[in-house]
């Protein structure tokens, strides 16, 4: 079973704090990643991809990658009362062509004013 | 900043009953997918379609589902006898390329099967 897991949380951080949110995969041979804002009710909202090892900056986010740990973060830096939301990790599955992507379950977020 | 649009935010329906789902894809993508969330579980991969034909689908599309692309702009979601556990939120998404395979997703159509 391929599986995508996730810190299911609540993480509760003041504003202004680095939101630091963590995600592994199961399968070696995952190539692309991404992270995804799901407020309450709403759908996924796609934040940062990031496909090779290291860090990959987009404004007050961080995407950092490690192949050989499986393992994919998403830092929020100065975080605000609106960055709460679900953040939803998802991985692109290697096999032949396979587009679908597989989600974890999510880590919610809260930044307390 | 174009967006995917669904269409009706709301459905409800008898078990038994057939609905389709309506999705307006971003108009350059070429790749479109439909998923769907469970409340409070995971967003679930349904299906995969590129030009004009179904490239992959999980275990949860059997047959009772199908997708179609009538035309140049809509891409629908059809289950054809509901049952109550298809209550869910189904997302569409839509993708320019498979190499970077970053989706869009839609603002989705929650259904509910009674």
């Amino acid at each position: 079973q391929k599986e995508v897991e996730q810190n299911s949380g609540p993480l509760s951080v003041p504003e202004g704090a680095i939101a630091s949110l963590n995600c592994t995969y199961s399968d070696r041979g995952s190539q692309s990643f991404f992270w995804y804002r799901q407020y309450s009710g709403k759908s996924p909202e796609l934040i940062m991809s990031i496909y090779s090892n290291g860090d990959k900056e987009d404004g007050r986010f961080t995407a950092q990658l490690n192949k050989a740990s499986q393992y994919v973060s998403l830092l929020i830096r100065d975080s605000q009362p609106s960055d709460s939301a679900t953040y939803l990790c998802a991985v692109r599955l290697p096999q032949g062509g396979s587009e679908k992507l597989v989600f974890g379950k999510g880590t919610k977020l809260t930044v307390n004013p | 900043e174009p967006e995917v649009t669904q269409t009706p935010s709301h459905q409800v329906t008898q078990m038994g009953q057939e609905v389709i789902l309506r999705c307006v894809p971003i108009s350059n993508h070429l790749y479109f997918y439909w998923y769907r969330q469970i409340l409070g579980q995971k967003v679930e991969f349904l299906v995969s379609f590129y030009n004009n034909e179904i490239s992959e689908k999980s275990e949860i599309f059997d047959d009772q589902f199908s997708v179609e692309r009538p035309d140049g702009s809509n891409f629908t979601l059809k289950i054809r006898s509901t049952k109550l556990e298809d209550s869910a939120m189904y997302f569409c998404a839509s993708g320019r390329t498979h190499l970077d395979n970053e989706q869009f997703f839609g603002p989705g159509t929650r259904l509910t099967v009674l």
